[in-house]
């Protein structure tokens, strides 16, 4: 079964300051994608970042990185400068290539402190 | 309008009530999907549409009735509804079918009576 674990169901931060979001995943495919979406309020799913498996390399995305470990099954978030605006509930996911299911795990909810 | 939009926003309806849901994307995409979010559930996926062509059928009831008369277009039909069909439900799209990544609407939150 192709399944994805948060966790940590909330997590909170200080403005300014770095926050990791913990991810593991299990497929036995060696081929997939793997994503971090924010919902904030509004409801919306928003595209954090990406990464592909085959990519030794960790995505960044301005203040946003991963740290993305095949061998573990792990695909962590690192938020580095908290901002008020980063507050949402936080999903990891993946697909794995040739199939059009995106596996979600349950979100953790990120709380910023001013 | 960019992006992948979604409407009505909010719908309250009863058990006996038929109502759509509509998406449309607006980024000239070929892949449509529907998700429902439930509280305390991953997101699940219900339908798949490439090319205007029905690809997967997440073993949804048949009060959900989905419909994709183009590829920038996705509705879903609702009738007869359970109070626990009271969900967001979030369309997406996405280029390519397969392995792509998707783009979502802000979703309608569903409440059935």
């Amino acid at each position: 079964a192709q399944t994805v674990t948060q966790s940590q169901p909330e997590m909170s931060v200080q403005e300014a300051e770095t926050v990791t979001l913990s991810c593991t995943y299990d497929t036995s495919e060696s081929d997939y994608y793997l994503f971090w979406y924010k919902q904030p309020p509004s409801r919306q799913m928003i595209l954090v970042i990406r990464q592909e498996a085959y990519k030794q390399q960790n995505a960044t995305e301005n203040r946003f990185s991963v740290n993305f470990q095949k061998a573990a099954k792990s695909f962590s978030l690192k938020i580095s400068d908290s901002q008020l605006g980063d507050a949402a509930m936080y999903f990891c996911a993946f697909i794995i290539q040739g199939a059009q299911k995106l596996v979600f795990g349950q979100g953790t909810r990120l709380t910023i402190n001013p | 309008e960019t992006g992948v939009t979604q409407t009505p926003r909010h719908l309250v309806m009863g058990m006996t009530n038929k109502k759509s849901l509509k998406c449309e994307q607006h980024l000239g995409h070929n892949a449509m999907y529907w998700y429902k979010q439930s509280a305390k559930k991953p997101l699940e996926l219900m339908f798949v549409y490439n090319f205007k062509e029905q690809t997967e059928n997440n073993s949804v009831p048949s009060r959900f009735s989905p419909e994709c008369p183009n590829s920038s277009h996705l509705f879903l039909h609702l009738h007869t509804l359970q109070p626990e069909d009271s969900a967001l439900y979030l369309c997406a799209s996405s280029q390519e079918w397969s392995a792509d990544t998707q783009y979502f609407g802000p979703g309608t939150r569903l409440t059935v009576l």
